[in-house]
């Protein structure tokens, strides 16, 4: 199957600093992005939808300036977590998909994100 | 919007005995079924899925799955489990833009 590329697998940063965890497809284009959280022993929740060189599309209570993403490229977007703070705290996953309706998703490895 | 229920958040067996994990699922339009599995501290990796076709699916490490449109189902089953097999198991929908999972199951395999 297609590869997705999350990085870092691991953060650990201060309160009130921001983190950028990245999403790349390494063997196919990805006009769609997907970006989860999970919190530990739940399930995956999804953030937002981005769409290749379009504003991405933030589910409801997520806060679309707190969590910035970055979809400039078929094979890159970004997660930019701003001002953390510890109950960001979490796993946060990133899938890849080609858009049409059925492609499976490819999932990342997932960036642990703890704010100390 | 679309939602995924898994029945069971944990279920246990034993080795070599077989077991179905239960996800049912509501849309307004028609979807496309996964079935993935989580280990510790990982992303997801698939184990199958439902496209079109035959309502019965054959994914990896022995692991199969029917889909029921009239009971809007997609129940996972494996017919010998393996201790290996103990993981978090999600159901997920996915329609054009968008990608919900369930709640999971956790299932642990005692030898």
């Amino acid at each position: 199957g297609a590869v997705v590329s999350q990085h870092p697998s691991r953060v650990i940063c201060k309160s009130g600093t921001s983190v950028k965890i990245e999403c790349r497809s390494l063997d196919f284009q990805a006009t769609t992005m997907f970006w989860y959280r999970q919190f530990p022993k739940q399930s995956l929740m999804l953030m937002a939808t981005s769409n290749e060189g379009s504003k991405a599309t933030y589910e409801q209570g997520v806060e679309k300036d707190k969590f910035l993403i970055n979809h400039a490229s078929l094979t890159l977007s970004t997660l930019t977590v701003t001002s953390a703070h510890p109950e960001d705290s979490s796993f946060y996953i990133c899938s890849a998909g080609q858009g049409a309706r059925g492609t499976e998703a490819f999932f990342g490895q997932g960036t642990r994100l703890t704010v100390v | 919007a679309q939602s995924v229920t898994q029945l069971d958040s944990q279920v246990p067996v034993f080795e070599e005995a077989p077991v179905e994990l239960r996800c049912n699922y509501s849309s307004s339009v028609s979807v496309y079924l996964f079935w993935y599995v989580q280990y510790p501290n990982q992303g997801l990796q698939l184990l199958l899925k439902y496209l079109s076709g035959s309502t019965l699916v054959k994914g990896i490490n022995g692991f199969e799955a029917e889909f029921n449109k009239s009971q809007t189902s997609f129940h996972l089953r494996k017919p010998s489990v393996h201790i290996s097999d103990t993981a978090e198991y999600f159901c997920a929908v996915r329609t054009n833009n968008d990608m919900r999972f369930g709640a999971g199951t956790r299932l642990t395999v005692k030898p």
